[in-house]
């Protein structure tokens, strides 16, 4: 089945470490997002890629940084820049960025800080 | 992007259908509505979504007014799984230049199925 894979579930960072998300798609999609969201609160768009090699900074892209190497993969690290990491990642990616199909997500990766 | 209102939870038993209202009354005419489900610790699901016609696929039926002001997301048969928290998005189909690209949730409306 395509879908979206997120990984890991589950992440605990320490302190001043570097720690990255992968995603990957298997749906042939151009675009790709990440964002994040944090309890009782709505999703904030981190970073998006239209296409493969071309990305674009969100609304709070400090602290954190992608690559798009390859169409169905687009890995998020979160950096020790990072201040406050804690929260639920989510990777989501559409057909085009210019289309009206929808973005679908994968499950998410939870991020802790020992 | 419209501003959507949906009430904050709903209850349904479980067989029975479920209604799930959104209000959108600012919409303007190249925006869709989209809705998408998050069940507890889970990533977003997408749904449905429609411009002016009614649609339906296996998950649900999108039912949207005529003015397209408000709009309805049925569940057939809702069953214990469909437990979760609902949400009603309207935004223009396709990159208009502005920031519609990235999706944002309001605070949806959480359905509740019991047994």
């Amino acid at each position: 089945d395509g879908g979206i894979t997120q990984s890991p579930k589950y992440l605990f960072r320490k302190e001043g470490q570097n720690v990255t998300l992968s995603c990957e798609q298997n749906l042939n999609h151009d675009a790709m997002y990440w964002y994040r969201q944090d309890p009782g609160q709505g999703l904030r768009l981190i970073y998006y890629s239209q296409i493969v090699n071309d990305f674009q900074k969100g609304d709070i892209a400090e602290g954190y940084s992608v690559s798009r190497e390859k169409k169905e993969s687009f890995p998020l690290t979160v950096t020790s820049a990072q201040k406050n990491p804690t929260a639920f990642y989510l990777c989501a990616s559409s057909i085009g960025f210019d289309s009206n199909q929808p973005q679908h997500f994968g499950d998410g990766t939870r991020l802790s800080i020992l | 992007d419209a501003k959507t209102t949906q009430p904050t939870s709903m209850d349904c038993a479980e067989g029975r259908a479920a209604n799930l209202p959104c209000n959108h009354s600012t919409i303007s005419g190249n925006e869709y509505v989209y809705w998408y489900r998050q069940i507890h610790s889970q990533g977003p699901q997408y749904i449905i979504h429609g411009l002016k016609n009614n649609e339906t696929n296996e998950m649900a039926s999108l039912i949207i007014t005529e003015d397209r002001k408000s709009s309805t997301l049925i569940l057939p048969h809702a069953t214990l799984r469909d437990t979760a928290v609902y949400y009603c998005i309207v935004r223009v189909g396709g990159y208009s230049g502005g920031s519609n690209y990235k999706l944002t949730f309001g605070k949806g409306t959480l359905l509740t199925v019991n047994p």
